[in-house]
């Protein structure tokens, strides 16, 4: 079945630096990606949908300048947390979507990653 | 705006009890419902996935249901073990942003 990965699984770090997290589809082609955080023992909630070479979509509340999306190809997408602090501090999930009709598409999620920052 | 909510928040259960998962959602216009589990610290494990015109869907002693029309979904779990143990999500595929909506999820915890 079809794989999404996430690098790293784990990251800490200091407050004040910046994060980068990558969302890979290991053995198809994503044509658009979805960016989750989740807080302990919260749902998941939508931060962004990013499309291959385009600017990511970002829902209301969230800061694109803060969680910066780059999509470069239709296998990898990138979230940067820029300058994070300890309220970044999250689960973050990523998603990629096979197809394109809302009817037909299907979505597979990454394993997520950790982030802690200190 | 979509909101979708599952009901208990968390339940405790022996070992072998039949339990029931629910979940509501407030626009009725959906592609489908898709039931997700989630293991402390993990990611998502989809577990079903009902689409609209669709009434229900079994895997193994899992089965679940949606009523699209009154916006509810549930999630029966047979025969409920300790490795049952996680945290159940349903999820809503919007039809008209092509976006999941979460739910809050069920903390489930089944006692040997």
């Amino acid at each position: 079945g079809a794989v999404v990965s996430q690098h790293p699984s784990r990251v800490i770090c200091k407050s004040g630096t910046s994060v980068k997290i990558e969302c890979r589809s290991l053995d198809f082609q994503a044509t658009t990606m979805f960016w989750y955080r989740q807080f302990p023992k919260k749902s998941l909630m939508l931060m962004a949908t990013s499309n291959e070479g385009s600017k990511a979509t970002y829902e209301q509340g969230v800061e694109k300048d803060k969680f910066l999306i780059n999509h470069a190809s239709l296998t990898l997408s990138t979230l940067t947390v820029t300058s994070a602090h300890p309220e970044d501090s999250s689960f973050y999930i990523c998603s990629a979507r096979v197809g394109t009709s809302g009817f037909t598409d299907t979505q597979y999620f990454g394993p997520g990653t950790r982030l802690t920052v200190l | 705006k979509q909101e979708v909510t599952q009901i208990p928040a968390a339940l405790s259960v022996p070992e072998g009890e039949n339990l029931v998962l629910n979940c509501s959602f407030t626009d009725s216009a959906i592609y489908n419902l898709q039931w997700f589990r989630q293991d402390p610290g993990k990611g998502l494990t989809s577990l079903l996935l009902i689409q609209s015109s669709q009434r229900e869907q079994t895997s193994g002693r899992l089965n679940a249901s949606l009523d699209k029309s009154s916006g509810r979904s549930t999630l029966y779990i047979a025969a409920s073990q300790p490795g049952d143990s996680a945290t159940y999500l349903c999820a809503v595929k919007d039809s008209g942003t092509y976006k999941y909506i979460f739910g809050t999820g069920t903390r489930l915890k089944v006692l040997a």
